[in-house]
This record gives structure tokens, C-alpha cells and sequence, in this order.
């Protein structure tokens, strides 16, 4: 079945740096979408991309949906503490209606 | 307006037992979702409703799971006779219809003992 690799698995960086991780499947999407989860809450949307090539900014993130359509990338710039948390990648795909979840990225932004 | 909400946000169980997870959706959504996140893990497709109609019910783990979705509104989900490796947090969202964005609920953490 589809499936998406995230990465890194975790990051542990100083308060201030810019953070990148990354999402890439054998299969093309036709949606990506960036979603962060605080513990003990459900993942909230930070950015969904809609076509090709996409680039979106939200604030300090930046996400790009791939050219291929196989991947997508999500950059925090100046991290903060309270950007700590799990951010998964997510792709649609219309031929099979699902919404595919990468493993996540756990931050962690020490002050 | 009110975001997706579930109930209980936790619950504790003997093994044996059965469990109801209930999901309300955002006002308006025609299409539900559930997912199973197990610790330090990414989401698990479960299964998803458009309307009261279930069209892909393949992400479900055994027969002991099962969903019902009642007036396009709220979703049970009913796991019979629980296992320990049912203890996961299951997670609900909604969306305006298929393909549209999700909006999660904040979850039911599930312990099965």
C-alpha cells in the first residue's frame, strides 16, 4: 500500500535555529498537508499544499509540495519552545480517497 | 463554531470488556474519520464515513472493531471483547467532504489492562 517516509524521526536543536524535515512516497499525491500534535491532543493543520510545486508560508513555517508530487518538505525558521511537538506529513490521494500519515518528526527546542 | 470533540478523553478497561468511543464531528461535515495512534506512533487509518455509509471499512484491525456513524452526525466506535494491543488513542476528524481538509478531535487515550 501507499506509504510515506518521514524524517528525520526526531530533532533535538537550540531555540533560534531553522528546522527541515521531510516527507517522500513511491506514490503521487495529490494533496500534502503539515500537521502538528502537542501532547495529549489531536494533530492540528499547519499548512496544506494543493498543487505542484506549491510554495506556502504560515507564520515561521514554509512548506513545499514536490514537483514529482512523491514529496514535501516543511521548514521552521527562529524556532521557539512552543514549537515542540510531533509533526506528520500527510498526502491524499483521490485514487484512493485516504489520507496517508508519515511516522512524524518529534522537535524538541531546548531555550 | 465548536471543533471536533470525543468522548471519553480517556478510558480505562479490564481485557474482555467491550468500548464505546464517541466522535462528534464540526457542524456541517459529511465526512468522519477514524484513526488509531499507538505510542510513539504515526496514524492508523480505521475507517471513514460519508454520510451514515462507511465505503472503506479495510483499515479495520479485526472483526472486534466496528463504527456506526447515525443522521451524518455522530460516530461510535465499538471494540468488542478488548485486547492489551487495542490501548492506543483514537483519534476522530472531520472534513466538509472526502478529500476536503481534516480537522481532528483531541482524541481518546484508551488503556486496556
Amino acid at each position: 500500500g501507499q506509504q510515506l517516509n518521514q524524517s528525520p524521526q526526531s530533532m533535538f536543536i537550540q531555540e533560534g535555529e531553522d528546522v527541515s524535515m521531510n516527507c517522500t512516497s513511491s506514490s503521487i499525491f495529490n494533496t500534502w498537508l503539515w500537521y502538528k500534535q502537542d501532547p495529549g491532543e489531536g494533530p492540528v493543520l499547519l499548512i496544506a499544499l494543493y498543487k505542484a510545486g506549491e510554495l506556502t508560508s504560515n507564520g515561521r513555517l514554509t512548506a513545499q509540495f514536490g514537483i514529482t508530487r512523491k514529496d514535501s518538505f516543511l521548514n521552521i525558521s527562529a524556532s521557539i519552545p512552543s514549537d515542540v511537538g510531533i509533526y506528520f506529513c500527510a498526502g491524499y490521494s483521490s485514487n484512493t480517497g485516504k489520507l496517508i500519515f508519515g511516522q512524524g518528526t518529534t522537535l524538541q527546542v531546548k531555550p | 463554531g465548536a471543533g471536533v470533540s470525543q468522548s471519553p478523553s480517556n478510558k480505562v478497561t479490564e481485557k474482555g470488556k467491550d468500548v464505546e468511543l464517541r466522535c462528534d464531528p464540526i457542524s456541517g461535515h459529511t465526512a468522519l474519520y477514524w484513526y488509531r495512534q499507538s505510542l510513539g506512533q504515526g496514524l492508523e487509518f480505521l475507517i471513514y464515513f460519508q454520510g451514515n455509509s462507511a465505503p472503506d471499512k479495510s483499515g479495520l484491525p479485526s472483526d472486534r472493531f466496528s463504527a456506526e456513524r447515525t443522521g451524518g452526525s455522530v460516530s461510535t466506535l465499538t471494540i468488542q471483547r478488548t485486547q492489551q494491543e487495542d490501548s492506543a488513542v483514537y483519534l476522530c476528524a472531520s472534513s466538509l467532504a472526502q478529500g476536503e481538509t481534516q480537522y481532528f478531535g483531541p482524541g481518546t487515550r484508551l488503556l486496556v489492562l
